[in-house]
C-alpha cells in the first residue's frame, strides 16, 4: 500500500484564522479524500479531490470553508477557513490505491484544536 | 445515503474471542471493509468483504457478511491487549466509504 504522510501533525489555532494541511503520497493515485473525525465521533467525507477538476463536496461542507488544491496525483492540500472551536477535530487524507479502487488507506491525521 | 451502525464499547480478556457487530442500510454497498484505530493514530485497514461474499478469513480475523439481514460481524481470535483499540466498520461502493460510529474494544490481561 502507499506511504501517506500529513502535515501539520497537530496545530492550535486561534479563532477567525486559517490553516492548511498537506497530504503527500509516495505514489501517484487518481482519487484523494478529506475526512473529519470530530472529537469521539467517526469519519465524515469532506470531499473528494481529483487532479485537474474541482473537488466534489459532501451535504454539509462548501468550497469557502475548506478550500481544496490538487494540483498533482501525489499531492493535496485541505485548507480550514476562519475557524471556530466547532472546527476542532481530526482531518484526516485518504486516497484509494491505484490497483484497487476499492482499498481506501488513510494518513495520519492532522489534529487541530481551535481555542 | 448508507447508515452503519455499531456497539460502542466491547470488553474481552485477553485470550478470547471478540466479536464486533455492524449493520448497514445500504444493501447497494459493494464493499465492506473493517478499520482499527489506535489511540492518537490513523486508521487502518484491516480488511474487506465483496458484498457477493457471506465470509473471509485473514489470519486471526474472520468477517462474516449476512446480506439478509444486512449484517457485518469481525471476530478476532485469541485476543492480545495490542488489539485494543477502535473499530469502524464501513460500507460503500467505489470512491466513496461511509463509516460506522465504531466501537471501542477493551482487552482485559
Amino acid at each position: 500500500s502507499a506511504v501517506i504522510s500529513q502535515k501539520p501533525s497537530r496545530d492550535i489555532c486561534q479563532r477567525g484564522t486559517s490553516l492548511t494541511i498537506q497530504c503527500q503520497v509516495d505514489s501517484q493515485v487518481t482519487m484523494m479524500f478529506w475526512y473529519r473525525q470530530q472529537p469521539g465521533q467517526s469519519l465524515t467525507l469532506i470531499a473528494t479531490a481529483n487532479q485537474g477538476s474541482e473537488a466534489t463536496y459532501e451535504s454539509g461542507f462548501v468550497i469557502d470553508k475548506f478550500p481544496i488544491s490538487r494540483p498533482n496525483l501525489t499531492f493535496s492540500t485541505l485548507t480550514v477557513s476562519n475557524m471556530s472551536p466547532e472546527d476542532s477535530s481530526i482531518y484526516l487524507c485518504s486516497i484509494t490505491a491505484w490497483d484497487s479502487s476499492y482499498e481506501q488507506y488513510f494518513g495520519p491525521g492532522t489534529r487541530l484544536t481551535v481555542t | 445515503g448508507e447508515d452503519v451502525e455499531q456497539s460502542l464499547f466491547l470488553s474481552v480478556r485477553e485470550g478470547d474471542s471478540s466479536v464486533i457487530n455492524c449493520t448497514y442500510t445500504d444493501s447497494s454497498s459493494t464493499y465492506l471493509y473493517w478499520y482499527k484505530q489506535e489511540p492518537g493514530a490513523g486508521l487502518q485497514l484491516l480488511t474487506y468483504i465483496f458484498s457477493n461474499m457471506d465470509m473471509k478469513q485473514d489470519q486471526r480475523l474472520t468477517v462474516l457478511l449476512n446480506k439478509k439481514d444486512k449484517h457485518l460481524s469481525l471476530r478476532i481470535a485469541d485476543t492480545q491487549t495490542g488489539d485494543s483499540a477502535i473499530y469502524f466498520c464501513a460500507g460503500g461502493g467505489y470512491q466513496k466509504v461511509t463509516f460506522g460510529t465504531g466501537t471501542k474494544l477493551q482487552v482485559i490481561p
